[in-house]
């Protein structure tokens, strides 16, 4: 089963708004509910940003929201932050044999 | 505070055996799945297992299948996962993930800081 596709980088100046996308096979994101977004450091564990497309978990900040249309899941983050630098991943639950595949991660350089 | 430890991470040579154990603490363990996610150096995330908070139901990648196996002591509140016929690939950073429910969530709420293997002759 291959990777989700996201973009390898994105960028934006603090304030801005940047979306990044998550794009996959009719099998996953399109046929479930179940994407997710993930946000790491350097080093660091990753931390759940949104979960099943849209939900935001207790104590994620209201920038972080996510959205979905066909095969393309996207997070957006508004007004950004210095803090928002970091690593983001996608997860979807997939009708493939193994049951999780991740996207390959975008780097958000916050200018 | 919830929290997730894992141990049991090290240097194993191609084809042998090692075996992880996250311990939990601060939540009732055995009312949610839980999972192991890995990432190689330099790489991405990939999952690699997830267990039903009563450990009946376990669901693997197919990259581990047949040579891992994961399961969960709720007296101990302790995961495991028994890793045998290491390959060099298997190289990675194991993290534990607490899922949502007692059944999988497909998605991981909380991680432990996780525990490096690495498979080198």
């Amino acid at each position: 089963q291959s990777a989700l596709t996201q973009p390898a980088s994105v960028s934006g100046s603090p304030g801005q708004s940047i979306t990044i996308s998550c794009t996959g096979p009719s099998s996953d994101v399109h046929g479930y509910n179940y994407v997710s977004w993930y946000q790491q450091y350097p080093g660091k564990a990753p931390k759940l940003m949104i979960y099943d497309v849209s939900n935001r978990p207790s104590g994620v900040s209201n920038r972080f929201s996510g959205s979905k249309s066909g095969n393309t899941a996207s997070l957006s983050i508004s007004g950004l932050q210095a803090e928002d630098e970091a690593d983001y991943y996608c997860s979807s639950y997939t009708s493939s044999n193994t049951l999780v595949i991740f996207g390959g991660g975008t780097k958000l350089t916050v200018l | 505070e919830v929290q997730l430890v894992e141990s049991g991470g090290g240097l194993v040579q191609p084809g042998g055996s090692l075996r992880l154990s996250c311990a939990a603490s601060g939540f009732t363990f055995s009312s949610y799945a839980m999972s192991w996610v890995r990432q190689a150096p330099g790489k991405g995330l990939e999952w690699v297992s997830t267990i039903s908070g009563s450990g009946a139901s376990a669901y693997y990648a197919d990259s581990v299948k047949g040579r891992f196996t994961i399961s969960r002591d709720n007296s101990k509140n302790t995961l495991y996962l028994q890793m045998n016929s290491l390959r060099a690939e298997d190289t990675a950073v194991y993290y534990c993930a607490k899922e949502e429910y007692g059944d999988p969530s497909w998605f991981f709420h909380l991680w432990g800081r996780g525990t490096l293997v690495t498979v080198s002759s």
